[in-house]
């Protein structure tokens, strides 16, 4: 079976500094991993996705997802927190063996960013 | 239209009616699905249809719920007897499916029921 769990409901960072979002899965096949981000009364987005190729997975707007086996990690990063960025977060696993639409979300990470 | 088209964007109804939920997925994408999104829950999937196949219910949480998709295109989910915990934003998204699956689900807005 496999789970998510995302550290940290909220997550607050000033503009121009680091953006760390905590991604932490359990899976007994190899995993798909995905980041979604939600702005406000939107849908949710594809930021980027872990399908076994590369373990440095870069997406839009600036982030990347670093997948660590060792660690059962997909952390997203953005060097630099635009205020753009405030939205909430998701990361999520494939169901299952195989790369299906089906999937388990974290619970999500709200990003704030101050001026 | 480009996106996946949900509607109603907003519903409210009072407790024990039923309510019809509509998703018109992208063009060409075989495969879509139901995830519900609420406070207490967060984002659940609820089910999945590819091509022709079963779908795959898993995700349904009672006999009150049940969606259908005719044609290959449009899909209906139906929530009978509504209850209050039934209140959260019914998202649809789709994608191509199959063997060129790449996992990457195109959401729609959502819609937002509330039962009183």
């Amino acid at each position: 079976a496999q789970s998510v769990t995302q550290l940290g409901s909220h997550v607050s960072v000033s503009e121009g500094a680091l953006v760390l979002l905590r991604c932490n899965y359990s899976s007994s096949v190899p995993p798909y991993l995905f980041w979604y981000v939600q702005y406000p009364n939107q849908g949710l987005q594809l930021l980027l996705k872990y399908t076994s190729a590369a373990t440095l997975v870069k997406g839009i707007n600036g982030f990347e997802a670093e997948f660590k086996k060792s660690e059962t990690s997909f952390h997203l990063t953005k060097p630099s927190a635009h205020m753009s960025d405030a939205a909430e977060y998701f990361c999520a696993v494939s169901v299952g063996s195989g790369n299906t639409g089906k999937l388990i979300f974290g619970q999500g990470t709200t990003l704030q960013v101050k001026p | 239209g480009a996106g996946v088209s949900q509607s109603p964007s907003n519903k409210v109804t009072e407790k024990g009616k039923d309510v019809e939920l509509r998703c018109d997925p992208i063009s060409g994408h075989t495969a879509l699905y139901w995830y519900r999104q609420s406070l207490g829950q967060g984002l659940e999937f609820l089910i999945y249809f590819q091509g022709n196949s079963a779908p795959d219910k898993s995700g349904l949480p009672s006999d009150r719920f049940s969606a259908e998709r005719t044609g290959g295109s449009v899909s209906t989910l139906t929530i009978q007897r509504t209850q209050q915990e039934d209140s959260a934003v019914y998202l649809c998204a789709s994608n191509w499916g199959g063997g060129t699956n790449t996992g990457e689900l195109f959401f729609g807005e959502g819609s937002r029921l509330t039962v009183l």
